[in-house]
């Protein structure tokens, strides 16, 4: 099993309606979540962080984090043509040796006008 | 805030030379900076975390003596890819993740990243 898993897609939405990107992770431990949006050729950059259960709001996103059920989902409200891209959930694992952030393989979002 | 900047964005190089990527945060300090790799249509791939003032830690399958990460300050981090070859052409990214205003990020912040094809 990976560790982070994400829908590849693509995933189309019509413009206006809401697209919801969806996550899951393997290790209890994992601790912060966060979401990150590719344009292609260039780098990531981010969307949200989210470190406890519930949801989280920032403009037209909310991201929702469920530990018991290991899932974490974006939801982008009144999608936009320019909201298309590729949208990469990943995961932060703390222990006493090691510190470090799991990305998905990214799930891509086509919004058409 | 929270700005990375990579240095070159791009570069072409024969194959057997070696290349230097500059990785740098403008307005934070960067504790840990990470390094990824990235091909086509494909997801990051972790290559290594550098800790400021100590060695590398390389992920399974990269060769650390191929792959050369220094972090040798709070706002600069190197990667240098040693004697590439073609199968090294990828686009490279740096992340770092640091302090700023007394508070530590939790978050990794991008820099632009380095396209590099070797000839």
């Amino acid at each position: 099993q990976k560790e982070v898993e994400q829908n590849s897609g693509p995933l189309s939405v019509p413009e206006g309606a809401i697209a919801s990107l969806n996550c899951t992770y393997s290790d209890r431990v994992s601790q912060s979540f966060f979401w990150y949006r590719q344009y292609s050729g260039k780098s990531p950059e981010l969307i949200m962080s989210i470190y406890s259960n519930g949801d989280k709001e920032d403009g037209r996103f909310t991201a929702q984090l469920n530990k018991a059920s290991q899932y974490v989902s974006l939801l982008i409200r009144d999608s936009q043509p320019s909201d298309s891209a590729t949208y990469l959930c990943a995961v932060n694992r703390k222990g006493t040796s090691y510190d470090k952030v799991i990305f998905g393989p990214g799930t891509s979002l086509s919004v058409i006008p | 805030g929270a700005v990375v900047s990579q240095h070159p964005s791009w570069v072409i190089c024969k194959s057997g030379t070696s290349v230097k990527i500059e990785c740098r945060s403008l307005d934070f300090q960067a504790t840990t900076m990470f390094w990824y790799r990235q091909f086509p249509k494909q997801s990051l791939m972790l290559m290594a975390t550098s800790n400021e003032g100590s060695k590398a830690t390389y992920e399974q399958g990269v060769e650390k003596d191929k792959f050369l990460i220094n972090h040798a300050s709070l706002t600069l981090s190197t990667l240098t890819v040693t004697s590439a070859h073609p199968e090294d052409s990828s686009f490279y990214i740096c992340s770092a993740r640091g302090l700023a205003g007394g508070s530590s990020y939790n978050e990794q912040f991008f820099g632009p990243g380095t396209r590099l094809t070797v000839l």
